[in-house]
């Protein structure tokens, strides 16, 4: 099983609304990304978790803020957001890397967010 | 860097003609080199994938060779199908040492329609 899910698939939300995405895998894997991508575009990397520790942040406003609470589960809260935020949400995970191994990225479905 | 560069698209064919999606990089190190497919309103899906120089990925009748001399991996399938319309990216996955992760660098992607 390769799945990774997505929820909620779609999310319209206000300026000054707080809602939370999640996403969980079942996969075993240790690391865990958050992306988002823009119509037309290609996935752009916001926050990267690595045995439940967050790695990466790519300087992402605080208006975003990523929580792993297990090695399945991993959510992304909102709060505050601007129009400029509406776009599909994706997260992935990976197995760590391992010599002489590859650690392939699966992705969701996608969290569609909509911001008013 | 790391970068990636895609053929630009959009690639309009008609259905059982062969298709090719030019995909160069350049890197530090021995990336693994990945295409995903997206279809509308959905998320990335792993269409194949190679670790290695001469490495051949192949998956529902398309292939790419990791060609390390022209740093390329260019997409072929023989004959397209309707079905095969969608967004394809390019991409290459480098570890990152201090925490086993990796990180991918996506090309631009490519969009393909298939005319009956």
């Amino acid at each position: 099983d390769t799945e990774v899910t997505q929820t909620p698939k779609h999310l319209v939300m206000g300026m000054t609304n707080k809602k939370s995405l999640k996403c969980e895998q079942h996969m075993g894997h240790r690391a865990m990304y958050w992306y988002k991508q823009k119509a037309k575009k290609p996935p752009e990397l916001m926050f990267v978790y690595s045995y439940e520790k967050l790695s990466i942040n790519e300087s992402v406003p605080s208006r975003f803020s990523p929580e792993c609470p297990n090695s399945s589960l991993l959510n992304l809260h909102l709060h505050a957001l601007q129009p400029e935020d509406s776009a599909l949400y994706l997260c992935a995970s990976s197995p760590l890397f391992r010599f002489g191994g590859t650690d392939t990225q699966y992705f969701g479905p996608g969290t569609r967010l909509t911001v008013l | 860097g790391n970068s990636v560069t895609q053929m630009e698209g959009p690639v309009t064919l008609s259905e059982e003609a062969f298709l090719t999606i030019n995909c160069t990089y350049t890197a530090t190190g021995y990336p693994s080199l990945f295409w995903y497919v997206q279809y509308p309103g959905e998320g990335l899906q792993l269409l194949l994938k190679a670790t290695k120089a001469d490495d051949k990925g192949s998956n529902k009748g398309f292939e790419a060779t990791y060609r390390k001399e022209t740093t390329s991996f260019h997409l072929e399938k023989g004959s397209v199908q309707v079905s095969d319309s969608a967004v394809y990216f390019c991409a290459l996955r480098v570890v990152l040492v201090d925490t086993n992760a990796g990180k991918s660098t996506f090309g631009d992607g490519t969009t393909l329609t298939v005319k009956p």
